[in-house]
């Protein structure tokens, strides 16, 4: 089946400074793929749709100027958390599809923010 | 969307048939249904998708009544290493599907 990755699969920095997740769809293309956070023993929240060419399109509630999002191409999403603190630490996990019937979901990565 | 309902939990054994039932009762029309299968710190996996009667893979059944309100996901002879969250997610297939998940079903399968 289709392949989506994610980079770093762990990440810790320091409070205040910004970090950027890269989801990859390696063996397909994809005009939109979606971001999700995961708190502990919590179900994932949808936080935006990244969509190829144009802005994301941000859940309520998230802010699109701390959760920067690009499309860059059909195979790329990226993800920067800005000025990131620490109740921004959780597990962040990209999906894509093809425009069929299955998500493909990445290995997810974890952000720990000191 | 649909919202989706699930048990939060199920225990279970080693062997032993596992069926875990949803509940979508505002299902559109054009919704499909599809599972996903989460273990702790990793992305979900798909499992099974279906419109309505019953669907087989190698893995699970999924079972849909006539009125689509429900379905079940069946697990045949689960194992330890079954035990995870599922997920059950309706929506529409193909380019406008935004796949929302609700709280899932935890699943524990013991020796």
């Amino acid at each position: 089946g289709a392949v989506v990755s994610q980079h770093p699969s762990r990440v810790i920095c320091k409070s205040g400074t910004s970090v950027k997740i890269e989801c990859r769809s390696l063996d397909f293309q994809a005009t939109t793929m979606f971001w999700y956070r995961q708190f502990p023993k919590q179900s994932l929240m949808l936080m935006a749709t990244s969509n190829e060419g144009s802005k994301a399109t941000y859940e309520q509630g998230v802010e699109k100027d701390k959760f920067l999002i690009n499309h860059a191409s059909l195979t790329l999403s990226t993800l920067t958390v800005t000025s990131a603190h620490p109740e921004d630490s959780s597990f962040y996990i990209c999906s894509a599809g093809q425009g069929g019937y299955e998500q493909y979901f990445g290995p997810g990565t974890r952000l720990t923010v000191t | 969307l649909a919202k989706t309902t699930q048990p939060i939990s199920m225990d279970s054994y080693e062997g032993q048939e596992v069926n875990i039932t949803c509940s979508h009762n505002n299902i559109a029309t054009n919704d499909y249904i599809t599972w996903y299968q989460q273990f702790p710190s990793q992305g979900p996996r798909f499992i099974i998708q279906g419109y309505k009667t019953k669907v087989t893979n190698e893995v699970a059944s999924l079972f849909i009544p006539a009125d689509r309100k429900s379905s079940t996901l069946s697990l045949p002879r689960v194992s330890l290493s079954d035990t995870a969250v599922y997920y059950c997610l309706v929506g529409l297939s193909g380019g406008s599907y935004i796949p929302t998940f609700g709280r899932g079903t935890s699943l524990i399968v013991h020796p």
